[in-house]
């Protein structure tokens, strides 16, 4: 099973700041790591799939990088909304894996 | 408009049996994988299963192998999950999560169903 470890697990930033997330896998995924937001009470969204590319209705503002075992999810500037939870799942190998999450909080 | 709506959920004592169910609309059900997702209250996202669109091929975590058994009509637009010999460590909110095209995302979830295994 491939180990997905989230850094850090909070985050503490303010509106209009940058926020960089990080994903480290136990082994390679290639470029087969996804992103998601998840806000309370409410299921999870798909930010960003195949590492970089954002999902449909994703605003620029979030942005994917990374291949291999080190991943980074960039939020360029913070809208009040962007806080929540993030998470990153591998989609290399069977079984799926996600990462612990990160949560960006208004600090 | 797309949706997936999760029902099923419910109190089990440990070693019951439960079956959910997850009702799609909004889009042709028979053209894409899908999968179980759960959430222990207040902890991270644990996938538990996934299933082709046709049902050939299915896909288990290792918590749940032997146990749990995805499956789907369909004719019914529905997905299932037969959770068998439950444990307290599968009490969690359960989602049914469709893949994209590309088989590279979850880009539709649904609300959620709540099993709690509990004596």
């Amino acid at each position: 099973e491939i180990l997905l470890t989230q850094s850090p697990a909070t985050l503490s930033l303010s509106p209009g700041e940058r926020a960089t997330l990080s994903c480290r896998a136990s082994q390679s995924v290639s470029s087969y790591l996804a992103w998601y937001q998840q806000k309370p009470g409410q299921a999870p969204r798909l930010l960003i799939y195949a590492a970089s590319n954002r999902a449909t209705g994703i605003p620029a503002r979030f942005s994917g990088s990374g291949s291999g075992t080190d991943f980074t999810l960039t939020i360029s500037s913070l809208e009040p909304e962007d806080f929540a939870l993030y998470y990153c799942q591998q989609r290399s190998n069977w079984p799926l894996t996600f990462g612990g999450g990160t949560k960006v909080e208004i600090k | 408009e797309v949706q997936l709506v999760e029902s099923g959920g419910g109190l089990v004592q440990p070693g019951g049996s439960l079956r959910l169910s997850c009702a799609a609309s909004g889009f042709t059900f028979s053209s894409y994988a899908m999968s179980w997702v759960r959430q222990t209250p207040g902890k991270g996202l644990d996938w538990v299963s996934a299933i082709s669109d046709s049902g050939h091929s299915t896909h288990y975590g290792d918590s749940v192998k032997g146990r749990f058994t995805i499956s789907r009509d369909n004719s019914k637009n529905t997905l299932y999950l037969q959770m068998n010999s439950l444990r307290a460590e599968d009490t969690a909110l359960y989602y049914c999560a469709k893949e994209q095209d590309s088989y590279d995302g979850f880009d539709v979830w649904g609300q959620g169903t709540m099993v709690t295994v509990s004596s």
